[in-house]
């Protein structure tokens, strides 16, 4: 069936630091794939997206590539800033399963320090 | 211009005790989803709704239900609240027809004393 792999956290980077979270996928056909980032007490947003091979999402300096050939959609920034602390997930969907559900890899936890 | 809306942000139930959490959105979306998400883990979807049509996740205990009386509207029951159950719910809603992103109401935090 459908799965993510991400990176277990948690990961702590100081300010300005490069960031990187690995995520791999399992599905079959041709999934979208997602980011989505939690701060403390909140719902989820999505940060960025990409729905087909080749594609890089980006938004607010991360970004990610949808690698079919590797299977993997990594989630990078250059210079992660202190208000980045959050919880991520990486998720995809695809259009052969359960109507567009989602499904999530177990979340990496961001700490960034002045 | 919140476009998915979860009420009430916290709540405290107490053990046993029924407890509804509602959701409403103004997208206009065929498809609702509720997940539960405990402390450090990933959400979980215990069931969708594509328009009236209602789809249980498998594991989705008994004791959880859900209703959706129009499609702005959508309700989660939990009929007998156990320790267990604590967590955040989380509504959301989706287009399916192309596998666009879902979009996620803030949140209720449920705490079962």
């Amino acid at each position: 069936g459908d799965s993510v792999t991400q990176m277990e956290g948690p990961v702590t980077l100081s300010e300005e630091a490069f960031l990187t979270i690995n995520c791999t996928y399992t599905a079959t056909g041709y999934p979208s794939l997602f980011w989505y980032v939690q701060y403390p007490g909140e719902g989820l947003q999505l940060l960025l997206k990409a729905t087909k091979a080749d594609d890089k999402g980006s938004n607010k300096g991360f970004e990610a590539t949808y690698r079919k050939e590797t299977t993997s959609f990594h989630l990078e920034k250059g210079s992660v800033q202190v208000s980045d602390s959050a919880v991520y997930f990486c998720a995809l969907s695809n259009r052969g399963s359960t109507l567009g559900r989602l499904y999530f890899g177990r979340g990496t936890q961001l700490t960034v320090w002045p | 211009d919140a476009m998915v809306i979860q009420n009430p942000r916290y709540q405290v139930t107490q053990f046993g005790k029924p407890v509804t959490l509602s959701c409403s959105q103004t997208l206009n979306h065929n498809v609702m989803y509720w997940y539960q998400q405990k402390s450090s883990q990933a959400p979980k979807l215990l069931f969708h709704y594509y328009d009236k049509d209602f789809n249980n996740e498998a594991d989705t205990p008994d004791n959880f239900q859900s209703r959706r009386p129009n499609t702005s509207f959508c309700f989660l029951d939990i009929r007998s609240p156990g320790l267990g159950d604590a967590a955040m719910y989380l509504c959301a809603t989706s287009r399916p027809a192309d596998a666009t992103e879902a979009f996620f109401g803030q949140g209720t935090r449920l705490t079962v004393v």
